[in-house]
């Protein structure tokens, strides 16, 4: 089944402890993104990948960091997490960035 | 800047009373306005994607229209099980970054 999976789904974390978001699609896409979901704000992306090796940022990309070392997989890391980064987070791929882009089932972060 | 507006925030219909949602963009050098279904708790699932000015696309009971200015989500009829929020983003054209707009919020009651 084409997918894009996250983990973990639920996280409750404190000020400054690192933590990892996994992304993981297996379609072969080339795109990769991460966006936050706020209240009356919308979807907001932070870092998208054209490829491999290659990211960039989006419009909310500080406080976080994103690597590209396999097509698959586009892990989302916040080195310091604090209060105003709870959020609900999705990562989304597609085949290049013009095309329909499927997102992942979201995670949940609380930042204490 | 580059931005997305789309109104109303929320909408409630009658089943089978048709209307429209609307999203307005100021984004440079647009690549395509895409629309997207949004259920409670889950992650956003693609509707549409238009490329260019007076470009039409229809699904079931969905019509998404696209100006130079703005887009148009138009439902036919609803009936319940379209109560969902509805996304509209555009993508910019120099960056590949996406814009979303915040939603409009649809219920749809029998």
């Amino acid at each position: 089944e084409a997918q894009v999976t996250q983990n973990p789904r639920y996280l409750i974390t404190v000020t400054g402890k690192k933590l990892t978001v996994t992304c993981s699609q297996n379609m072969n896409h080339e795109y990769m993104s991460w966006y936050r979901q706020d209240p009356g704000l919308g979807l907001r992306q932070i870092y998208y990948s054209m490829n491999v090796e290659v990211t960039d940022k989006g419009d909310v990309p500080e406080g976080y960091k994103v690597s590209r070392k396999e097509k698959r997989n586009f892990p989302l890391i916040l080195e310091s997490p604090s209060p105003n980064q709870t959020s609900l987070y999705f990562c989304a791929s597609s085949f290049g960035g013009r095309n329909e882009q499927f997102f992942g089932p979201g995670t949940r972060l609380t930042v204490l | 800047e580059d931005q997305v507006t789309q109104s109303p925030e929320a909408l409630r219909l009658q089943e089978g009373e048709s209307s429209s949602l609307n999203c307005s963009y100021t984004v440079s050098g647009l690549r395509g306005l895409f629309w997207y279904r949004q259920d409670p708790g889950k992650g956003p699932e693609f509707l549409f994607t238009l490329y260019s000015a007076g470009e039409e696309k229809e699904k079931e009971r969905l019509k998404a229209t696209l100006t130079k200015k703005e887009s148009f989500l138009h439902i036919t009829a609803p009936k319940p099980e379209d109560s969902a929020t509805y996304l509209c983003a555009a993508l910019n054209g120099g960056f590949n970054k996406f814009y979303f707009g915040s939603g409009t919020k649809l219920n749809v009651k029998p």
